[in-house]
């Protein structure tokens, strides 16, 4: 278990809709980082919060966005979905505010089916 | 733009059967090499770092290797437990103090009993 905890596990949804997705870091972690998981893409960076701040931005859709909270606990929101956003959703946190002396610890994700 | 390529797609051994799996890489500045596993339906789950050239790291049955263009996951006497998807992700400086984590698209490795 890496302390990393995801909500929800599944979520299917319509085309056209607005969805939010939850992640709990780790104890003690002040960054989190979201990202997208397809077949065809592999793991891709959208964002990445620390301490409260948005830190980093990698290929983040307008229609997304996220934020993080004063608890640390961030949210993904993603509107009017596409069936082409069908996905699984991590989160990961990591201690530092980037990864190059601490590695990033991954939930289990949310995968979200457009239909 | 910083590329990451793993090879074998798919890998599938029998047990007690070594093996390596190759992560090749092209980027601007290599700040560390990451190696996770992810089971499926998991999240992946961090392995190893390596930060220069001629690093290696041990885990059990696994030891990963950096050289400047390549970093290697040696599997020795893999078990069927060691099966899962074996990710590699390079980490380079993107302007001024960002970091930039790219990932390859995995290995896919089957241990047979």
């Amino acid at each position: 278990d890496s302390g990393v905890t995801q909500t929800p596990k599944h979520l299917i949804t319509a085309t056209g809709q607005r969805v939010t997705l939850r992640c709990s870091p780790r104890s003690g972690d002040l960054s989190v980082y979201w990202y997208q998981q397809s077949l065809d893409q592999g793991l891709q960076f959208l964002i990445q919060y620390y301490n409260g701040e948005e830190r980093a931005k990698g290929n983040i859709l307008e229609r997304f966005s996220a934020q993080q909270f004063p608890d640390l606990h961030s949210e993904l929101n993603l509107s009017s979905l596409e069936l082409g956003d069908s996905a699984l959703y991590f989160c990961a946190s990591s201690v530092g505010w980037g990864p190059y002396n601490s590695p990033l610890h991954f939930g289990n994700g949310t995968r979200l089916t457009v239909t | 733009e910083d590329q990451v390529t793993q090879s074998p797609e798919a890998l599938r051994l029998q047990e007690g059967e070594s093996s390596s799996l190759n992560c090749s890489y092209t980027v601007s500045g290599l700040r560390g090499l990451f190696w996770y596993r992810q089971d499926p339906g998991k999240g992946p789950e961090f392995l190893f770092t390596l930060y220069s050239a001629g690093e290696e790291k041990e885990k059990e049955r696994l030891k990963a290797t950096l050289t400047k263009k390549e970093s290697f996951l040696h599997i020795t006497a893999p078990k069927p437990e060691d099966s899962a998807t074996y990710l590699c992700a390079v980490l380079s400086l993107s302007g001024g103090s960002n970091y930039k984590l790219t990932f390859g698209k995995g290995t896919l490795l089957t241990v047979n009993p």
